[in-house]
Order: structure tokens, then sequence, then C-alpha cells
């Protein structure tokens, strides 16, 4: 079974400033996908970044770049230059590489850091 | 069309009660999922659907019965919930990278907006 952990519930940042959101995982597998989602108070599950595990070159969107270490199972968010909008609870999750042809296991969550950015 | 839509965005309903929560998607995706997201917790995955098949079933209680009559659609049916079972319901939907046929695909879920569903 595969796990993921999220070791800081809560944490805080300065407007314009960067933070680094830790996760780390546990599988068996040799393919698969990580993501970081946002959810801001509407409740709605937005994708920030994604990385494929066969992937050596860390993934980056704009503000967002992931530290991704496979052999150690770690997948650190960095948010650069962070924005009020950027508040929000960050899930880390875990996806097993498709069956092909086949079934698709599921997408397994941690249990998020709530990101407050401050003025 | 990248979006996931569900209705209704909020339900009130009785023990008594039958409802359905509906999830639709048009982006060819073959995985839909249904989450169950209590406050302030992660979702917590109930059934995953591939290629209309239900292939994961998390050990959810009888009282939710999901339904998926085409690769667009997802149903959850409802019958007989506890106020314990209130919460956000969240629908989601990812494409199958190896029917890609060369094309980059990517395979992340898309979320649709939720139900709020409160049981009383």
């Amino acid at each position: 079974a595969q796990t993921v952990t999220q070791s800081q519930p809560e944490m805080s940042v300065q407007e314009a400033e960067t933070v680094t959101l830790s996760c780390t995982y546990d599988t068996s597998e040799n393919n698969y996908y990580l993501f970081w989602y946002k959810q801001p108070p509407s409740r709605q599950m937005i994708l920030v970044i994604r990385q494929e595990a066969y992937k050596q070159q860390n993934a980056t969107e704009n503000r967002f770049s992931v530290n991704f270490q496979k052999a150690a199972k770690s997948f650190s968010l960095k948010i650069s230059d962070s924005q009020l909008g950027d508040t929000a609870m960050y899930f880390c999750a875990f996806m097993k590489h498709w069956v092909p042809g086949g079934s698709q296991g599921n997408l397994i969550f941690g249990k998020g850091t709530k990101l407050s950015v401050k003025p | 069309d990248t979006e996931v839509t569900q209705t209704p965005k909020h339900l009130v309903m009785g023990m008594t009660n039958k409802k359905s929560l509906k999830c639709e998607q048009h982006m060819g995706h073959r995985a839909m999922y249904w989450y169950k997201q209590k406050a302030k917790k992660p979702p917590e995955l109930m059934f995953v659907y591939s290629y209309e098949k239900l292939s994961i079933n998390e050990s959810v209680p009888s009282r939710f019965s999901p339904e998926c009559p085409n690769s667009s659609l997802l149903n959850l049916h409802l019958h007989a919930l506890q106020p314990e079972d209130s919460a956000l319901y969240l629908c989601a939907s990812s494409q199958d990278p190896g029917r890609s046929r060369g094309e980059k695909m990517n395979t992340e879920a898309f979320f649709g907006q939720g139900t709020r569903l409160t049981v009383v």
C-alpha cells in the first residue's frame, strides 16, 4: 500500500517571500505520478504541479517548483514570491501508473498543509 | 472543455430520503472517482471506475451506491444516510496515458467543485 505524509499541518509566509512545503511518500512501485493540489476556501481542488517518477528533472510551473528525490521518496513544493491568493490548503498526492489497458489505482492524498500568506 | 461538472452544489436530505449526486466530464477520461471530504481533512477515496467498470470500492457502506452509465457520467445514489455522512463529495476524472498513441498525455485528476451534503 502507498502512503503520503505531510509533516507540517500549518505554515505561514510573508507576501513576496519563499516557502517550502514538505511531502514524503512510501511505495514499492517504480512508475507513478506525484502531484501538489491546492484547495482554497472555495473547496475547488486545483492542480498546482505534477511530476512523473521516471523523469529526473524537477517540474516547474511559474512560481511553483518541486524538489523530487526519488531514492529518498521526497517531493517538496517551493512557492516563490508568495501571493495572498496562494493562501489555501495544499495536498500532496500519489497516483500509481495505469495498468496498460486495465484498471487505475486510486489517487492518495496526504493530510494537507494549511498555508497562510500574510501581507 | 476541461471541466468536471457536479450537480447539485448543495443538498440537504433526511435520513429516509433517496437522492443522487451527478458528475459529468467530456475530456475523454476513462477513470472517474468519488471522494468524501470532511472539514479540515484530506479527500478519502470511495470508488474508482476504470473504463466504466468498478475497479475500487474502499469498503463503503451500501447506503452509497455508485453507477457509471457511460464514459462521461458518474452517479452516486444515496439512501438511508446518517448525519455523519454529511460532507463534501468530490468527483474527479483522469486520463489513461497508455491510450495516447504516442501523444504526450497527462494523467492528473481533474476535480469538480463538489456537492456539499447535509443529512438531517
